[in-house]
């Protein structure tokens, strides 16, 4: 089973910043925050990963909290593009199951 | 373009047939992962390879199986095909196995299973 909790679904306006939240309560310290994204008809993406500090890309930025039992994916400026489900999951070092939950489909309004 | 290929992009198909799924990984990644998509079950972790081994095994049906061969290419092979086998299946590469490796997705093989 998935080890984070998402919203379904999320409402966000172009050209606005998004915050994306994902518990992870139960994480343990060899734990990594990875997120990806899967675009209609398309596969799964990745966007961006973490261990404890904050992490930013080109994508996205990754902003974890002290306890890590919560993280947040931050897209600065989101364009119609970006409309798609994201994915929080947590990978353990040696563990080669990487279990998705249901995401969080985020939808753009123009 | 993850440089992931996966054929067929779509397969229509009968109950009780069998089919094979084929995906090769981007040049340089040992690992290979499946995974099901289908409407009301999300992505499900089939199972995975590292370098024609099998490192770890989800919810893969025992009609369902699996290699990875020397040249690392991966088949899924699906038998006794059933309705509710109709899907989306997705395969993943990365370089190597691990919590910080990125997994390259291809775009899928749809099966429809009539």
């Amino acid at each position: 089973d998935a080890k984070t909790t998402q919203p379904n679904s999320m409402e966000s306006n172009e050209e606005e910043p998004v915050h994306l939240p994902c518990n992870h309560s139960t994480i343990s310290g060899t734990d990594y925050i990875h997120w990806y994204r899967q675009l209609p008809s398309q596969g799964p993406e990745y966007v961006i990963h973490g261990l404890t500090s904050n992490v930013n890309n080109r994508m996205a930025s990754l902003a974890i909290a002290e306890d890590r039992k919560s993280s947040t994916l931050i897209l600065h400026r989101a364009t119609l593009r970006d409309a798609a489900v994201y994915y929080c999951i947590l990978r353990d070092v040696g563990d080669d199951k990487i279990i998705f939950g249901k995401g969080t489909r985020l939808h753009i309004l123009p | 373009d993850s440089g992931v290929t996966q054929t067929p992009k779509h397969l229509i198909t009968a109950t009780g047939q069998r089919v094979t799924l084929r995906c090769s990984p981007r040049s340089g990644d040992l690992s290979v992962y499946w995974y099901q998509q289908s409407l009301d079950q999300g992505l499900q972790f089939l199972i995975q390879y590292y370098n024609g081994e099998e490192r770890a095994k989800g919810n893969i049906l025992e009609r369902f199986s699996a290699q990875q061969f020397p040249d690392l290419h991966s088949e899924l092979n699906l038998s006794s095909l059933e309705l509710g086998d109709s899907a989306l299946y997705f395969c993943a590469s990365s370089v190597v196995p691990g919590a910080t490796g990125e997994l390259f997705f291809g775009e899928g093989s749809r099966l429809t299973v009539l």
